[in-house]
């Protein structure tokens, strides 16, 4: 079974400050992929980063990073000076490489990303 | 292509009542994924189609649920004798079958409240 555990509920930070929102999965599959999806209040899940855990480089995209850590079997998101758009629901997610594992993403239950200015 | 469509947006329904959501996928995605999210939860894996077949469904779709894909284009979401505990977003996402780890383009969700 697919398992994947966003710990912090809820985040709120003040304009400009960086934060990092944890992801934890779990999967028997030796070869998995993990994403992030941010869900804006209007509803769509917007897709932000897929990694295979075949590839452990950490990856910067403009204010966003991601750490994947397979020993801690973590797949981290850090937004750097967080602006007042940022505020969404963030999801963490996990797809397996074959059969009904691969067919499927198990998503987190989400952090609430609440940026204040 | 302006990405994956979801019809209504929204739908309140009478319980005991049918409803019906329609998904148009990105046209060349030949795979098609219904999910359900309910408020404060993470989306959860109802079914999925490659073309018109109907190859996986989650054990959350019941008897009152059925999907349908006639022509590998467009899907329909059915409920019948819908239920308060039916009240939740649907969300309708499709890729490639490329293989596993494709990336999923997802719709804006149709929301139904059953009162």
């Amino acid at each position: 079974a697919q398992k994947v555990t966003q710990a912090q509920t809820e985040i709120s930070v003040v304009e400009k400050e960086d934060v990092t929102l944890d992801c934890v999965y779990e999967t028997r599959d030796t070869t998995y992929y993990l994403f992030w999806y941010k869900q804006p209040p209007s509803g769509e899940l917007v897709f932000l980063i897929r990694r295979n855990s075949f590839d452990e480089q950490n990856e910067i995209s403009g204010r966003y990073s991601w750490n994947f850590q397979k020993s801690t079997s973590s797949f981290n998101f850090t937004i750097t000076a967080s602006q007042v758009v940022d505020s969404a629901v963030y999801f963490c997610a996990l797809s397996g490489s074959r059969g009904t594992s691969g067919s499927r993403l198990t998503f987190g239950e989400g952090t609430q990303l609440t940026v204040n200015p | 292509d302006t990405g994956v469509s979801q019809d209504p947006r929204h739908k309140i329904t009478k319980r005991g009542q049918n409803v019906t959501f329609r998904c148009d996928p990105i046209s060349e995605h030949n795979r098609l994924y219904w999910y359900r999210q309910t408020l404060g939860q993470g989306p959860e894996f109802l079914t999925y189609f490659q073309n018109e077949a109907q190859l996986e469904k989650s054990r959350l779709l019941s008897d009152r649920f059925s999907a349908e894909r006639p022509k590998g284009s467009f899907s329909t979401l059915e409920i019948q004798r819908t239920e308060q505990g039916d009240s939740a977003m649907y969300l309708c996402a499709s890729s490639l079958a490329t293989g596993a780890g494709d990336g999923y383009t997802f719709g804006s969700g149709t929301r139904l409240t059953v009162v």
